[in-house]
């Protein structure tokens, strides 16, 4: 079946540090890729997608592309700030357009602490 | 637009009482809901996916007596955790997937306490 596996986290970074949270998955046919953040006690908010290969996603200064070949979508963002910590959950759902899209799987987070 | 507004936000019951939890798209059509249990500091399970109109599609070890999951409308699903007990303490997320388009969106999430 299908399946995302994320970084171990926690990562702790220095605020305006460079921020990678690798992320690699397995599925079958072109599925679509997701970056979800959660704040502590609140439910789960798209942060950026793709829907097919070397599509690049971005929002907020967030980044990650659709690598089909080395089947990855790892987030980046060049300068982090203290409110960007929270949960990452990279996540992927059978191919847009077919009748199972939207029944996300999805990693088991990463959770990120920026200090001042 | 595209919001999906989960009620309540937080619960806390007794052990052996039901308690329903409503996820409402409010400003759009979803023909299909899914709901997601996360349990402490760990991912998010798929639990079922309901379609509006007929009879949930429940996930593997999910005990679809246990959680009730009606969606008897455009706009409403709802998920009732029948004769509830400690180990269901846990967060329940829905999410709703628009009719016409294949975007969906999430609801913020129910905080249940079982003692």
């Amino acid at each position: 079946g299908d399946s995302v596996t994320q970084m171990e986290g926690p990562v702790t970074l220095s605020e305006e540090a460079f921020l990678t949270i690798n992320c690699t998955y397995t599925a079958t046919g072109y599925p679509s890729l997701f970056w979800y953040v959660q704040y502590p006690g609140e439910g789960l908010q798209l942060l950026l997608k793709a829907t097919k290969a070397d599509d690049k996603g971005s929002n907020k200064g967030f980044e990650a592309t659709y690598r089909k070949e080395t089947t990855s979508f790892h987030l980046e963002k060049g300068s982090v700030q203290v409110s960007d910590s929270a949960v990452y959950f990279c996540a992927l759902s059978p191919r847009a357009g077919g009748t199972s899209y939207g029944k996300l799987t999805f990693g088991q987070g990463t959770i990120l602490t920026v200090h001042p | 637009g595209a919001v999906v507004s989960q009620h309540p936000s937080r619960v806390i019951c007794k052990s052996g009482t039901s308690v329903k939890i409503e996820c409402r798209s409010l400003d759009f059509q979803a023909t299909t809901m899914f709901w997601y249990r996360q349990f402490p500091k760990q991912s998010l399970m798929l639990m079922a996916t309901s379609n509006e109109g007929s009879k949930a599609t429940y996930e593997q070890g999910v005990e679809k007596d246990k959680f009730l999951i009606n969606h008897a409308s455009l706009t409403l699903s709802t998920l009732t955790v029948t004769s509830a007990h400690p180990e269901d303490s846990s967060f329940y997320i829905c999410s709703a997937r628009r009719a016409g388009d294949y975007g969906y969106t999430f609801g913020s999430g129910t905080r249940l306490t079982v003692v």
